[in-house]
């Protein structure tokens, strides 16, 4: 079992609709959750961070974080050609600051 | 505020060959990690250092990979002799106490 898994895509989704991406992890005791943005030949860019139970707003971007599930997601509003990348869920599991990454989702949205 | 700076961002060697890459991370962040992303992949952590100490080299092939950090600032990774499945991304990231991770652009590694 990989310790943070995402559905690879691609999730292609029309412009101005939601999109929804999910991640979930087996260790129980992580504490801190992350999504990262990759742009095709770029570095990961950190979008948003959440470290507790239920909704975490910013803009057109909100982290879902359930803990009891091991389950976290990432809700992108109006969705626009420009958030069409690969995004990278993260956690940092216990015992360590370094972060164990999925393997991404290819976001595509369509004009 | 000046980012994580790597170089090069490029490099092309043949397998069995040397190569060496240089990270300065952001200014006062204490933390730092190499991390290896293969194509289609999620990066993976080779070493992470606090300030000149190793914190976690648990998933760095040591037999070919080597990493130091002196004087808690600038890091060099080096992988000698260097094979065909090393081709990757080398992202140098640096955190504060808070703990996200900012990532430097990369070093694109190319093994023939």
């Amino acid at each position: 079992q990989k310790e943070v898994e995402q559905n690879s895509g691609p999730l292609s989704v029309p412009e101005g609709a939601i999109a929804s991406l999910n991640c979930t992890y087996s260790d129980r005791g992580s504490q801190s959750f992350f999504w990262y943005r990759q742009y095709s030949g770029k570095s990961p860019e950190l979008i948003m961070s959440i470290y507790s139970n239920g909704d975490k707003e910013d803009g057109r971007f909100t982290a879902q974080l359930n803990k009891a599930s091991q389950y976290v997601s990432l809700l992108i509003r109006d969705s626009q050609p420009s958030d069409s990348a690969t995004y990278l869920c993260a956690v940092r599991n216990t015992g360590r600051r370094a972060l164990t990454f999925g393997s991404g989702t290819r976001l595509q949205v369509q004009p | 505020e000046a980012g994580v700076a790597q170089s090069p961002r490029y490099k092309i060697i043949e397998k069995r060959q040397s190569v060496a890459f240089w990270c300065n991370p952001i200014s006062g962040h204490a933390t730092l990690y190499w991390y290896q992303q293969i194509l289609g992949q999620g990066p993976k952590l080779l070493i992470q250092f606090q300030n000149n100490g190793v914190v976690d080299d648990s998933q760095l092939p040591k037999d070919r990979f080597s990493a130091e950090r002196l004087k808690g600032v600038d890091s060099t990774l080096k992988i000698q002799p260097a094979k065909l499945e090393d081709s990757a991304v080398y992202l140098c990231a640096s955190s504060p106490n808070t703990g996200e991770l900012f990532f430097g652009e990369g070093s694109r590694l190319t093994v023939l």
